[in-house]
C-alpha cells in the first residue's frame, strides 16, 4: 500500500540553524509529492510541490527516487517557521498524508 | 476569494448520538474531500467527490458514516451512531482541478469530541 512516513514527531532547532524534515514514501509508480504546513491557529496550506521545483519561504525539497525520499530543507530556520509539517503523496486521484512533524524553532 | 467554509467548528456529543458536518468549498472547485484527522496523526481521506459523484469512498466506514454532495457544491458528512474513536477533527478540502493537478485548499475543520 502507498505510504508516507515522517520519522520525527518533533524537531527542535535554534534560530539560524539548518533544518531538515524527513519524508519517505512507498509507491512503485511516478509520485507527486507535496509539503503542507499548518501554523498555529491556521488552516492546513500548501507549502511546496516537487514538480514546481521552487523555493518557498526559504524551504526547498528534492525528490530522490532512489531513496524514495522528499526531505524538506531550509538553511537558516526562523522562529516563524514553527509549525506542523505534513508530507503528502499523490497518486492517481488520491492524496496520502504522512503523520506530520512538529518543528519548533527556538530563539 | 472566499476560503473553504466548515461548520460547526466544535461539537461534543455522547456515544451513539448522531452528528452532521457541513462544508462549502471554494466557488468553482469541482473536487471536494473529507478527511479525518485523529490527534497526533496526519489527515486520512474518508471520501472524495468530483462534482456530485463519489470518486473514492474506500476508507469511509459506511456502517456509520455517510456523505453527500447532491448539487455538486456544498457537502454534508454524517456520523450515526458515533463511537468514542470518532473523536477527531474533520477537515474538508477542495480543489479546482481533478486529481493530482490541483492544490488542496482546506477549511478550518470541525472538531468532534465523543464522550
Amino acid at each position: 500500500a502507498q505510504r508516507v512516513t515522517q520519522p520525527e514527531k518533533l524537531l527542535s532547532v535554534f534560530k539560524g540553524a539548518p533544518v531538515e524534515l524527513k519524508c519517505n514514501y512507498s509507491y512503485s509508480g511516478s509520485p507527486e509529492l507535496f509539503w503542507y504546513v499548518q501554523y498555529s491557529r491556521q488552516r492546513l496550506q500548501l507549502l511546496l510541490r516537487h514538480i514546481s521545483r521552487e523555493s518557498i519561504k526559504g524551504f526547498t525539497a528534492d525528490l530522490n527516487k532512489g531513496e524514495t525520499s522528499f526531505h524538506l530543507k531550509k538553511p537558516f530556520a526562523q522562529e516563524e517557521d514553527s509549525a506542523m509539517y505534513y508530507c503528502a503523496l499523490v497518486y492517481g486521484q488520491n492524496f496520502v498524508f504522512g503523520p506530520g512533524t512538529r518543528l519548533s524553532v527556538l530563539p | 476569494e472566499a476560503g473553504v467554509a466548515q461548520s460547526p467548528r466544535y461539537k461534543i456529543i455522547e456515544k451513539r448520538q448522531s452528528v452532521a458536518f457541513w462544508c462549502n468549498p471554494i466557488s468553482g472547485h469541482a473536487t471536494l474531500y473529507w478527511y479525518q484527522q485523529i490527534l497526533g496523526q496526519g489527515p486520512k481521506l474518508l471520501i472524495q467527490f468530483q462534482n456530485n459523484g463519489v470518486v473514492d469512498d474506500s476508507q469511509l466506514p459506511k456502517d456509520r458514516f455517510s456523505a453527500e454532495r447532491l448539487k455538486g457544491v456544498d457537502s454534508t458528512l454524517k456520523i450515526q451512531p458515533a463511537k468514542l474513536e470518532d473523536s477527531a477533527v474533520y477537515l474538508c478540502a477542495s480543489s479546482r482541478l481533478r486529481g493530482t493537478a490541483g492544490e488542496l485548499f482546506f477549511g478550518e475543520g470541525s472538531r468532534l469530541t465523543v464522550l
